[in-house]
């Protein structure tokens, strides 16, 4: 079975400085992993995917991942932190076969401070 | 741009109540989903459905049910609420192609009294 582990449940940086959150899956077949954003108060948002071909993925608002298949991870990167970035981040995976649904980790919370 | 909308973002119910959510995708999706969200616990899938009349069941489904009579309406049921359904309802969708994303609703926060 497929599962996602979001490592922190809580980040917190300075703005201006290097947001880093962790992502580990496991899965037995090459996954499909995306990233997501939920602002208070609002669904999930897309932020960027992996499906397949370049590793380092880039996405909106700055964010970027790097799928290592070595290491199961899908780890979201930022270089330099916005206050607008605090929000909650979703990292999930797909198995690959079509019409099933997205396994999700339990999130992190990202909070910026000036 | 896709748009998912669900038909209410607050709602209070009485325990015992019949209690319907809606959930209305645009983009002709093959696929939709229903989730709960609590703190701690991220998203948990209930239901999801990949064609008209067709469901399945997810992690959570005790409590719920779920209708599709048509392709871009997805219903989500209580058959008779409880407090411990207080909680985020999410409804998403997507196309079947399998590196497809989903695309989600505002969510209904849901209290149960």
């Amino acid at each position: 079975a497929q599962s996602v582990t979001q490592l922190g449940s809580h980040v917190s940086v300075s703005e201006g400085a290097l947001v880093l959150l962790r992502c580990n899956y496991s899965s037995s077949v090459p996954p499909y992993l995306f990233w997501y954003v939920q602002y208070p108060n609002q669904g999930l948002q897309l932020l960027l995917k992996y499906t397949t071909g370049a590793t380092l993925v880039k996405g909106i608002n700055g964010f970027e991942a790097e799928f290592k298949k070595s290491e199961t991870s899908f780890h979201l990167t930022k270089p330099s932190a916005h206050m607008s970035d605090a929000a909650e981040y979703f990292c999930a995976v797909s198995d690959g076969q079509a019409g099933t649904a997205l396994i999700f980790g339990k999130g992190t919370t990202l909070s910026v401070s000036s | 741009d896709v748009k998912v909308t669900q038909s209410s973002r607050y709602l209070v119910k009485r325990t015992g109540e019949k209690v319907f959510l809606e959930c209305v995708q645009d983009m002709d999706h093959e696929n939709m989903f229903w989730y709960r969200q609590d703190p701690g616990l991220g998203l948990r899938l209930i239901y999801f459905s990949y064609d008209v009349k067709m469901k399945e069941k997810g992690d959570i489904p005790e409590g719920y049910s779920v209708s599709r009579e048509k392709k871009e309406r997805f219903s989500l049921i209580l058959e008779s609420a409880s407090t411990n359904q207080t909680s985020m309802y999410l409804c998403a969708s997507s196309r079947t192609a399998n590196n497809q994303p989903q695309h989600f609703g505002d969510g209904t926060r849901l209290s149960i009294l």
